[in-house]
């Protein structure tokens, strides 16, 4: 069964800083993953999208690596602003255990990110 | 506007009451999905669809219904509810299994009582 551990749980940092969330995960046999920001209250919006054959993908000031035999990833966050705080979810895709034509995408618990003013 | 839209945000309803939520997407994605989001479970797949008239169950399927007839609308029903069912749940689509990304949208807060 695939698991998916983000850590830390909870951050807080002055803005400005660089910042690091972490994503691992237990079965290497993935197909892709996806950062998302959670908001309060709101949907998941996709931040970043890696293809199990892409080591890192990049979208202005954020940089996610993949790491796919180690079963990690990492999101890097340059000079933080208030803005940017919300809850950072990491989600792997795999085929499903039970076989068939079926994937499955397994969600992290979240990093619920704070950039302090 | 193009998109995934729910409905409705917010629900109330009581126990044993039979309870639909909506979702509807405007891309023509040939997958779509539901989840729940829970406190310390995080997001946990309810069912999926792959395509109009072709759906299959996720991990926590007990107590639910869906049905698509339409590629853009993939409905979910409670057919008595519980309140362990309450809880936000996100409908979400995508174009492909593997290539590319899920959308998801933005979620409707349901309380049982």
């Amino acid at each position: 069964k695939q698991e998916v551990t983000q850590i830390p749980a909870a951050l807080s940092v002055p803005e400005g800083e660089n910042l690091v969330l972490n994503c691992s995960f237990t079965d290497s046999a993935i197909y892709n993953l996806q950062w998302f920001r959670q908001d309060p209250g709101k949907g998941l919006t996709s931040l970043l999208l890696i293809q199990s054959s892409q080591r890192e993908q990049t979208s202005g000031r954020l940089n996610a690596s993949l790491d796919k035999s180690s079963g990690r990833s990492t999101l890097y966050i340059a000079a933080s602003q208030p803005g940017d705080s919300a809850t950072y979810l990491c989600a792997v895709l795999r085929r499903g255990y039970s076989g068939g034509s079926n994937y499955k995408l397994t969600f992290g618990k979240g990093t619920l990110l704070t950039v302090n003013p | 506007d193009a998109g995934i839209t729910q409905s409705p945000r917010y629900k109330i309803t009581e126990t044993g009451r039979q309870v639909t939520l909506m979702c509807h997407q405007t891309w023509s994605h040939s997958y779509m999905f539901w989840y729940r989001q829970d406190l310390g479970h995080g997001l946990r797949l309810i069912y999926y669809s792959a395509a109009a008239d072709i759906t299959d169950k996720g991990e926590v399927p007990d107590g639910y219904v869906v049905s698509r007839s339409k590629t853009e609308n993939f409905p979910l029903t409670l057919e008595s509810a519980t309140r362990s069912q309450t809880s936000v749940y996100f409908c979400a689509s995508s174009g492909g299994w593997t290539g590319v990304g899920y959308t998801f949208g933005s979620g409707t807060r349901l309380t049982v009582v």
